[in-house]
This record gives structure tokens, sequence and C-alpha cells, in this order.
């Protein structure tokens, strides 16, 4: 049984490109969330999603972020124009209704 | 959601024991405390979760007074590959978000 995939693991874009990143959960997992991590920080919570819905987008910037958790394939976090300030290590993890909070290896954006 | 307060950082050398130790003075009465593990450019990695008195796994022991407003994670007889940073969490639920602090940065020395 993977774990929590998620890909890239490394992303390079440039200021004003768009970056798209992936997260599968594991099999059997419904419920996917997205951290991100700051150099020398802790983690960040930024949004939570079951399939088709977004449950708590409490800790997501309001503007040019988005993510989506479709009822088929991956779960996508979206930045659209992004800016240095958005360089970091972003995490997915998921688990099902009472078990199983599992993360991934994240995928670190550099933004150049 | 409790809020959390363990050391920024601790030393200590191969082979001895090591306990972290987190305050969590508004823990509530369905709250768990759970720790996680993160190795450099790795996600965070579950170690135990305990709600009262002693938790042992293969991995950690977790020691939990009868307040509950402090809990302590302990490592026995650590190696380097326990160079890692700890976080300690409380929340009721294993849905929803954790909440992180800064957690605490362990250096395992030879």
């Amino acid at each position: 049984n993977a774990g929590v995939m998620q890909n890239p693991r490394h992303l390079v874009r440039r200021r004003g490109q768009e970056a798209r990143l992936r997260c599968s959960p594991m099999k059997g997992h419904s419920h996917v969330y997205w951290y991100r991590q700051l150099p020398e920080e802790g983690l960040k919570f930024m949004v939570y999603l079951q399939k088709e819905n977004i449950i708590d987008e409490s800790g997501m910037p309001k503007e040019r972020f988005s993510a989506e958790f479709p009822k088929e394939g991956p779960s996508i976090l979206r930045i659209q124009q992004v800016v240095r300030g958005d360089s970091a290590a972003y995490f997915c993890a998921s688990s099902t209704d009472t078990y199983g909070y599992t993360f991934g290896s994240g995928t670190r954006l550099t933004v150049v | 959601l409790a809020k959390t307060t363990q050391p920024i950082s601790m030393d200590s050398y191969e082979g001895q024991e090591v306990n972290i130790t987190c305050s969590h003075n508004n823990i509530a009465t369905n709250d768990y405390i759970t720790w996680y593990q993160q190795f450099p450019s790795q996600g965070p990695r579950f170690i135990i979760q305990g709600y009262k008195t002693k938790v042992t796994n293969e991995v950690a022991s977790l020691f939990i007074p009868a307040d509950r407003k402090s809990s302590t994670l302990s490592l026995p007889r650590v190696s380097l590959s326990d160079t890692a940073v700890y976080y300690c969490l409380v929340g009721a639920s294993n849905t929803g978000k954790l909440i992180f602090g800064q957690g605490t940065t362990l250096q395992v020395k030879p």
C-alpha cells in the first residue's frame, strides 16, 4: 500500500508563472490536507478537502491559491502568478474518517 | 485547539535516553496528545498518541500525568538517526486541521 504520493518533489517556477502541486492520498483515504512549511518554521495548515468538497480553507491565502480534490484523480494545489514568498515546502496529508493521518514527502517550490 | 509549548532545541549523545516535555495547559476533555517526528526534507511521521497515563510502542513511550496539562515523550537509547524535529500536538479528532508549533529540534551527537 503506497503512502501519500506527492509530485513533483521539486518545482522551480519563475515569478508570475503558475505552480501545480499534486497529491494522491493513501488508498481508502477520503480526507486530504495541505500544509506549507517555510524554511526554519513549523507546518502551517492551508486547506482540508474531501472528494469534491472544500471543508476548511481557513489557512489559504485569499488570492492566487486554490485547491481541489476531484471525484477522480489526485488533489491539486494551484498557485497562480507565483512570487518569491511562495517558495516553501508544501506537504499533503490524508486520513480516513477516524484514523491514519499520514503525510507525503512534500513538494519543494522554488520561485526564481 | 489547545496551544502547546515545548523546548526549541535539545542536545543528546548516542545511547542516552531523551525526554521531551510538552505543556498543554488548556487541553480539553476530548483531546488526545500526539507526537510527530520530522526529518529534513521529509513530511512529519506519526510516533505515538495517548490520552492518559502511559503509552509505549516500539519507538517511544509517552507519559501523561493525571491532570493532562503536560506530556513527556521518551526516546530510549537514541542514535544519530533520531536527530529530527519533534512536534507535540493536541486535538480531539483524527480529521481536520493539525496545529503545529515550532517543535523541538533534537540533535544527537556521537
